[in-house]
């Protein structure tokens, strides 16, 4: 079975300097995507960013990026120049058939 | 840009009351999805849905759940006996095309259940 572990409940970072939020996924599947999503107290589920397993390029969205790591199974998401708009609670995502999400990390920005 | 909506944004109901939870899919997109998220937990998936009927359910949607596509742009979720552990977030998502796809989410329906 697939499972999405996000192993860092909470984090905090400084604005304007950087975070790494970490992600570990199980699975026996080749094809897969990987999401990052971001759940703000308004608790929308709104997408990142997001990988395709067969691309080794990491992602990118604009202060938004991702380490892939696939035979390590890994999908850490880093948030550089942190804004106070970033806070909210980051859900790691799987889609081989179907959708698994990680248990979220809670980011805090501090001014 | 298209999203997809949910109604009502919060809802608050009697124990063994019946509940209907509507969404509104993206106009193109062919499977839709409901899921969960009980306060301060993971989202849990409930139900998928493709050419009017369950691809996939969770041990979660037992006989008091059922998803209803009555007409050619509502998905519907009903609960027909509510339970005090009903109270959640409930997400609607759609995507257009089965595979690999990202999911859309609407913004969920908050439920109560007193």
């Amino acid at each position: 079975a697939q499972t999405v572990t996000q192993s860092q409940p909470e984090m905090s970072v400084q604005e304007a300097e950087t975070v790494t939020l970490s992600c570990t996924y199980d699975t026996s599947e080749s094809d897969y995507y990987l999401f990052w999503y971001k759940q703000p107290p308004s608790r929308q589920m709104i997408l990142v960013i997001r990988q395709e397993a067969y691309k080794q390029q990491n992602a990118t969205e604009n202060r938004f990026s991702v380490n892939f790591q696939k035979a390590a199974k890994s999908f850490s998401l880093k948030i550089s120049d942190s804004q106070l708009g970033d806070a909210a609670m980051y859900f790691c995502a799987y889609n081989g058939n179907q959708f698994y999400f990680g248990t979220g990390t809670s980011l805090t920005v501090i001014p | 840009e298209p999203e997809v909506t949910q109604t009502p944004s919060h809802q608050v109901t009697q124990m063994g009351q019946e509940v209907i939870l509507r969404c509104v899919p993206i106009s193109n997109h062919l499977y839709f999805y409901w899921y969960r998220q009980i306060l301060g937990q993971k989202v849990e998936f409930l139900v998928s849905f493709y050419n009017n009927e369950i691809s996939e359910k969770s041990e979660i949607f037992d006989d008091q759940f059922s998803v209803e596509r009555p007409d050619g742009s509502n998905f519907t979720l009903k609960i027909r006996s509510t339970k005090l552990e009903d109270s959640a977030m409930y997400f609607c998502a759609s995507i257009r095309g089965l595979g690999l796809e990202t999911q859309y989410f609407g913004p969920g329906t908050r439920l109560l259940v007193l």
